[in-house]
């Protein structure tokens, strides 16, 4: 079975905090994504990365930064928290899959409250 | 932009009657996909669709792919309880990165 994990479940940091979510999969799939879910706007993209040191922006970016240094490893960083930040973060992966598609494999989520 | 628009946001039904989720895409899809979020779970595939006006079924689930690749429906039959939960497309436009729609939140009444 594929895993992909989330380092913290449940985080609560202050407001101008730097804060680092970390997600690890372990099927060797070249794709990973943050996706951030909120109540009536569903599951929203973050940031993706098709490869090692390759990051591309999603729809909601601002305010966020990611790392993929190793393949199986993919790091959403938070510069400076914010209280609008507060939400529930999930980590995907997928092998690469273009036009064809492919199933994503999600996280269990980390609930981040920032106060 | 390319966006999706997944209708209803919410639904309550009787257990026992149907149930159906939209997705409309105002640009053609290379191919969507279809995943359940349990209350308190992550997002868990269903199904994909490829072909044009492909439909596929899953016991009492049945997705359909419009003709034009633009659109695409979750229909459940005879709802349980076990079928309450977020239903979400993913539109795929050509490329890797993957969005989703806003979901269609399923409430079952007993």
């Amino acid at each position: 079975d594929v895993k992909v994990t989330q380092s913290s479940r449940y985080l609560v940091k202050r407001t101008g905090e730097k804060v680092f979510l970390e997600c690890v999969q372990d099927m060797d799939h070249e794709n990973m994504f943050w996706y951030r879910q909120d109540p009536g706007l569903g599951l929203r993209l973050i940031y993706f990365s098709y490869d090692v040191k390759m990051k591309e922006k999603g729809d909601i970016p601002e305010g966020y930064s990611v790392s993929r240094e190793k393949k199986e490893r993919f790091s959403l960083i938070l510069e400076s928290a914010s209280t609008n930040q507060t939400s529930m973060y999930l980590c995907a992966s997928s092998l690469r899959g273009g036009y064809s598609g492919n199933t994503i494999y999600f996280g269990e989520g980390s609930w981040l409250t920032v106060v | 932009g390319q966006q999706v628009m997944q209708i209803p946001q919410y639904q309550h039904v009787q257990e026992g009657e149907d149930f159906t989720t939209y997705c409309n895409s105002s640009t053609t899809l290379s191919n969507i996909q279809w995943y359940k979020q349990r209350p308190g779970g992550h997002p868990v595939f269903l199904i994909q669709l490829v072909k044009s006006g492909e439909v596929k079924k899953q016991k009492r689930l049945t997705f359909q792919f419009g003709e034009a690749k633009k659109n695409s429906s979750l229909h459940i039959t005879a709802t349980q309880t076990t079928d309450v939960g977020t239903y979400f497309c993913a539109p795929n436009f050509g490329n890797e990165k993957l969005t989703f729609g806003t979901g269609t939140r399923l409430t079952i009444i007993p």
